[in-house]
């Protein structure tokens, strides 16, 4: 069975800050998605990023960043300065390929206050 | 373009009520799917289909019934209301292929049996 933990329930930390949101899975598949996404305080989830098995390459987008190792089944998401606006839910999330593609299993989700 | 369409926003149902849960999409996606979401428990899969005619149960399907009619539509039904049923709720599309998109979801709907 899938499974993802997000092992930090809640995380503050001080405008300008850098911080990083663990992420871990367990799938027995060989081809699977990873995702993180954001959910605000206005509540709507908000596609972050979406990474494939095959590709290991860390992802850099602005201020984020992805840190993807399958060899300790993690896929860390790391915010470089932190900022207000950044205060959110996050949320991990792994699918398989194909015909489970449909099925996303969510992590618990990790609660980022910045405080300025 | 809306993209995904959750109605109603809010609702409170009384215990044993019936609702639907509304979900359109314009996106011409062959996949939708329901969650829900409780505090401290992510998301979790209640069903999905995998085009129109097309259903199946998620991890908790119990209290819920689903039809896929259409693509664009996927309503989500609730026979009977119970406390335990108090969530929101998240419709999501997305699509088959190659594509390099992630799901893309509704603006959820908070539903509160009493």
């Amino acid at each position: 069975a899938q499974k993802v933990t997000q092992a930090q329930t809640e995380i503050s930390v001080v405008e300008k800050e850098d911080v990083t949101l663990d992420c871990v899975y367990e799938t027995r598949d060989t081809t699977y998605y990873l995702f993180w996404y954001k959910q605000p305080p206005s509540g709507e989830l908000v596609f972050l990023i979406r990474r494939n098995s095959f590709d290991e390459q860390n992802e850099i987008s602005g201020r984020y960043s992805w840190n993807f190792q399958k060899s300790t089944s993690s896929f860390n998401f790391t915010i470089t300065a932190s900022q207000v606006v950044d205060s959110a839910v996050y949320f991990c999330a792994l699918s398989e390929a194909g015909q489970g593609a449909q099925k996303l299993v969510f992590g618990q989700g990790t609660r980022l206050t910045i405080n300025p | 373009n809306a993209g995904v369409t959750q109605t109603p926003k809010f609702q409170v149902l009384k215990t044993g009520q019936s609702m639907t849960l509304q979900c359109a999409q314009d996106m011409n996606h062959e996949y939708m799917s329901w969650y829900r979401q409780d505090p401290g428990m992510g998301l979790r899969l209640i069903h999905y289909s995998v085009g129109a005619g097309i259903t199946d149960q998620g991890e908790v399907p119990n209290g819920y019934n689903v039809s896929r009619s259409t693509t664009e539509d996927f309503p989500l039904r609730l026979l009977s209301a119970a406390p335990s049923q108090t969530s929101v709720y998240f419709c999501a599309t997305h699509g088959s292929g190659g594509t390099n998109y992630g799901y893309t979801f509704g603006s959820g709907t908070r539903l509160t049996v009493v």
